[in-house]
């Protein structure tokens, strides 16, 4: 039952900004959006979440649509250790409530 | 930097027997979990664990999987009688809060003949 729909791959070239899009058209209000990313077979490496506001950190930027329909996530300076899975998941909030993975985007950075 | 570690990082069993992966989560978090990603496919949820209690475990969770904090430190998952598709990266992961950032391990690779 995947909440969410992301593009299977992507490439980016190394110093471009990598903008991975996120379909989650069904989001409920409470609902907020994460993005995690896993490298090779590491564990799942968190990045940022937001409610409705864009957001940014060190790591990336979200921007996410006034209707909440979809989302984007900017990695604005791609290097070769950005090469991953990323995995944009809705979750209401709440401690024990669980993250579902779907199979995410394949981002590759190439020289 | 603190992190969640876990041990082993790898194990060979053959099936039928009990395999104990653990776990130590960032000391002062409250929210434990345990996933698995079985080799090419998807991260699962298998269970959440708060106040020493199961918070929700997934339908893979079933009778032979338990877990326990033992000692205040330790997060332990348990199989009790491995069977081959149980073979598979098990991420231990922890929270502070209901935030949603999640801690992960660097896994436990857990391999059944």
């Amino acid at each position: 039952d995947a909440k969410t729909t992301q593009p299977p791959s992507m490439d980016c070239a190394e110093g471009r900004a990598a903008n991975l899009p996120c379909n989650h058209s069904t989001i409920s209000g409470n609902e907020y959006v994460y993005w995690y990313r896993q490298i090779h077979s590491q564990g799942p490496q968190y990045i940022i979440h937001g409610l409705k506001n864009n957001e940014t950190n060190e790591m990336a930027s979200l921007i996410i649509t006034e209707d909440r329909k979809s989302s984007t996530l900017i990695l604005p300076h791609a290097t070769l250790r950005d090469t991953a899975v990323y995995y944009c998941i809705v979750r209401v909030p709440g401690g024990g409530n669980k993250l579902t993975f779907g199979t995410g985007t394949q981002l590759k950075v190439e020289l | 930097e603190p992190e969640v570690t876990q041990t082993p990082s790898h194990q060979v069993t053959q099936m039928g027997q009990e395999v104990i992966l653990r776990c130590v989560p960032i000391s002062n978090h409250l929210y434990f979990y345990w996933y698995r990603q079985i080799l090419g496919q998807k991260v699962e949820f298998l269970v959440s664990f708060y106040n020493n209690e199961i918070s929700e475990k997934s339908e893979i969770f079933d009778d032979q999987f338990s877990v326990e904090r033992p000692d205040g430190s330790n997060f332990t998952l348990k199989i009790r009688s491995t069977k081959l598709e149980d073979s598979a990266m098990y991420f231990c992961a922890s929270t502070p809060s209901g935030s949603g950032e999640l801690f992960f391990g660097e896994g436990s690779r857990l391999t059944v003949l």
